[in-house]
């Protein structure tokens, strides 16, 4: 069975510091990985993927996550936060192939601070 | 904008009772996806449509049941409605069925 494990339920930076947000994947396949941003009252958007190739992987607003295999990790990086970065943010895995429901971790809330 | 439409917004309504979620998917996405997202529980995957198929189910009780229709939308069906299915209910749609998946901004149901 495939899970997500994000470390850190919250998460605290200034603007302009670094963001690292954790994630940590069990797959019994090469997995397809995914990075959502939820703002409040709204729906997921989809920040990043990876699904084969390169492992690092770019996405909107300045964000990119790295696909490392033998740590099964696939940590989102920021070099900058912004204030409107303050989101709550969700990793997710899938089998890929036919079957593409995602399996989410808990999510983090990403905090700025001025 | 996501092109994933969902309707209602809001729906109150009282234990007991039943109610159909309804979902467009993006334009061109033959593959849909209920989820549930509640506090206790987080994000969690119901089912899973492809082209009017059932393709895959997550933890989709059985009170919960849902279908797509040969022009692509969808329709999530809570019957027996109790306290603890308040949640908000999303849906999102995918090209094909690999999971690249767009959302809808939700329907947040609250049972009363």
């Amino acid at each position: 069975a495939q899970s997500v494990t994000q470390l850190g339920s919250h998460v605290s930076v200034s603007e302009g510091a670094l963001v690292l947000l954790r994630c940590n994947y069990s797959s019994s396949v090469p997995p397809y990985l995914f990075w959502y941003v939820q703002y409040p009252n709204q729906g997921l958007q989809l920040l990043l993927k990876y699904t084969t190739g390169a492992t690092l992987v770019k996405g909107i607003n300045g964000f990119e996550a790295e696909f490392k295999k033998s740590e099964t990790s696939f940590h989102l990086t920021k070099p900058s936060a912004h204030m409107s970065d303050a989101a709550e943010y969700f990793c997710a895995v899938s089998k890929g192939g036919s079957q593409g429901n995602l399996i989410f971790g808990k999510g983090t809330k990403l905090s700025v601070k001025p | 904008d996501s092109g994933v439409t969902q309707t209602p917004k809001h729906l109150i309504t009282a234990t007991g009772q039943r109610v159909t979620l309804r979902c467009s998917p993006r334009s061109g996405d033959l593959s849909v996806y209920w989820y549930q997202q509640s506090l206790d529980q987080g994000l969690q995957f119901l089912i899973q449509y492809y082209n009017g198929e059932e393709r895959a189910k997550g933890n989709i009780l059985e009170r919960f049941s849902a279908q797509q229709f040969p022009d692509l939308h969808s329709e999530l069906n809570l019957s027996s409605l109790e306290l603890g299915d308040s949640a908000l209910y999303f849906c999102a749609s995918s090209v094909d069925a690999t999971g690249d998946s767009r959302f809808g901004s939700g329907t947040r149901l609250t049972v009363v």
